[in-house]
């Protein structure tokens, strides 16, 4: 199957930082979506972005499909941004996403 | 915005004991899934659901395991005699195919 890998695995900040996290995938994929679980472990949907870039307020994301990388840009960094941020991707016709391992945030006051 | 609801959000069940987790996908989707996520680890692909059917399945998925669209709205995932290692979160998530999958907030399933 695709490999999907994140970094940094765990990203400790202080409030009000920005952040970079990067997700990588081997192969071409027609679904990108970035998620945030929060710490009661609901999976919040950020973006769907398969190809170019997206915003929503602080946080945006780009995805570079023909180099098979996406990044999600956090900006004024909040402690509720707290928490674990997943890519997952969908290969064309394969019907389930991919998710990568994640990057653990942690915002501090 | 629509949601994928989850019920019930924790449960907690005997070793051997089966167990339905359900959901209510978003009413104009017509593909379902359930994914697992043990405590710590990475989200996990179960069983997609299309058409009445299966379309796919992992290698987790095994007759332990069966899923239902019993009625127009419920969507069910079916554990038979639970075992300490099912454990996990488990996500329900709906998808119309072209933007992307909407998760609930899952079940959390804690076999003693």
């Amino acid at each position: 199957g695709i490999q999907v890998e994140q970094s940094p695995p765990d990203l400790i900040l202080q409030e009000g930082a920005n952040s970079t996290l990067r997700c990588n995938f081997s192969d071409s994929v027609n679904n990108l979506q970035w998620f945030h679980q929060n710490p009661w472990g609901q999976l919040i949907n950020l973006f769907y972005i398969p190809s170019g870039t997206k915003q929503n307020g602080r946080l945006s994301a780009t995805t570079v499909a023909t180099e098979r990388y996406s990044l999600l840009y956090i900006s004024s960094s909040q402690t509720t941004d707290s928490g674990v941020y997943f890519c997952a991707v969908e290969v064309w016709n394969f019907n389930k996403f991919y998710f990568g391992s994640g990057t653990k945030l942690n915002v501090k006051p | 915005e629509p949601e994928v609801t989850q019920t019930p959000s924790h449960q907690v069940t005997q070793m051997g004991q089966e167990v339905i987790l359900r959901c209510v996908p978003i009413s104009n989707h017509l593909y379902f899934y359930w994914y697992r996520q043990i405590l710590g680890q990475k989200v996990e692909f179960l069983v997609s659901f299309y058409n009445n059917e299966i379309s796919e399945k992992s290698e987790i998925f095994d007759d332990q395991f069966s899923v239902e669209r019993p009625d127009g709205s419920n969507f069910t995932l079916k554990i038979r005699s639970t075992k300490l290692e099912d454990s996990a979160m488990y996500f329900c998530a709906s998808s119309e195919r072209l933007y992307g999958y909407t998760f609930g907030s899952g079940t959390r399933l804690t076999v003693v």
